[in-house]
């Protein structure tokens, strides 16, 4: 199985700020990866996808990079309703693994 | 809009059976694949299931494998998620969510509660 990893697992930020978040695949995925906010008591919604693809309606503050096993994850200038938890997840091959999540908050 | 509408949850007692449900709408649902995936309490997101458009290929978590069985009925645009064997680590809220064109899932249900305890 491929196991993820993110870090850091939270950070403190405040609006306006650049964050970024980093997650790693123990073995290469192309670039079979996507990225999902999730607030609290909701279903999460997917960012990007195939690693740098940004979803529809999603603001372009969102970003991401990489290949093979290390992704990026970068919020430029935060706003008030970004803070929430961010998972990668990697599809590359079965089991489909979620990193362990990373907490961004004030 | 698309819309995916999970049902079935509730309480069962450890080795008990449960069937969700999640109803689409808004999409051409025999088209793609679908899976279930579940967040325990205060936890992260777990991938447990994914069948195929037309049902023949299903996948599993090692969680799950035996235990949970996946299925469709492409005419009432519904997926369903079979759950036997239940066990108190089962209990998360489980969300249907659709495949995307490029791999993982565009589109997610509100999720529905599901509680394993004696």
């Amino acid at each position: 199985d491929i196991q993820m990893t993110q870090s850091p697992s939270s950070l403190s930020a405040s609006v306006g700020d650049r964050v970024t978040i980093t997650c790693r695949a123990s073995q290469g995925i192309r670039n079979d990866l996507g990225w999902y906010q999730q607030k609290l008591g909701k279903a999460p919604q997917r960012l990007i996808y195939a690693t740098s693809s940004l979803q529809s309606g999603v603001p372009s503050r969102f970003s991401g990079s990489g290949s093979g096993t290390e992704f990026t994850l970068t919020i430029s200038n935060l706003q008030p309703e970004d803070f929430a938890t961010y998972y990668c997840l990697q599809h590359n091959s079965y089991p489909l693994t979620f990193g362990p999540g990373t907490k961004v908050d004030i | 809009d698309v819309q995916l509408l999970e049902s079935g949850g509730g309480l069962a007692q450890p080795g008990g059976s449960l069937r969700l449900s999640c109803a689409a709408s808004g999409l051409t649902f025999s088209t793609y694949a679908m899976n279930w995936v579940r967040q325990a309490p205060g936890k992260g997101l777990e991938w447990v299931s994914i069948i195929s458009p037309s049902g023949e290929t299903t996948y599993f978590a090692d969680s799950v494998q035996g235990r949970f069985t996946i299925s469709r009925d492409n005419y009432k645009n519904t997926l369903y998620l079979q759950m036997n064997s239940l066990r108190v680590e089962d209990t998360a809220v489980y969300y249907c969510a659709k495949g995307g064109k490029s791999g993982g899932f565009d589109i997610w249900g509100q999720g529905t509660v599901v509680t394993v305890s004696s």
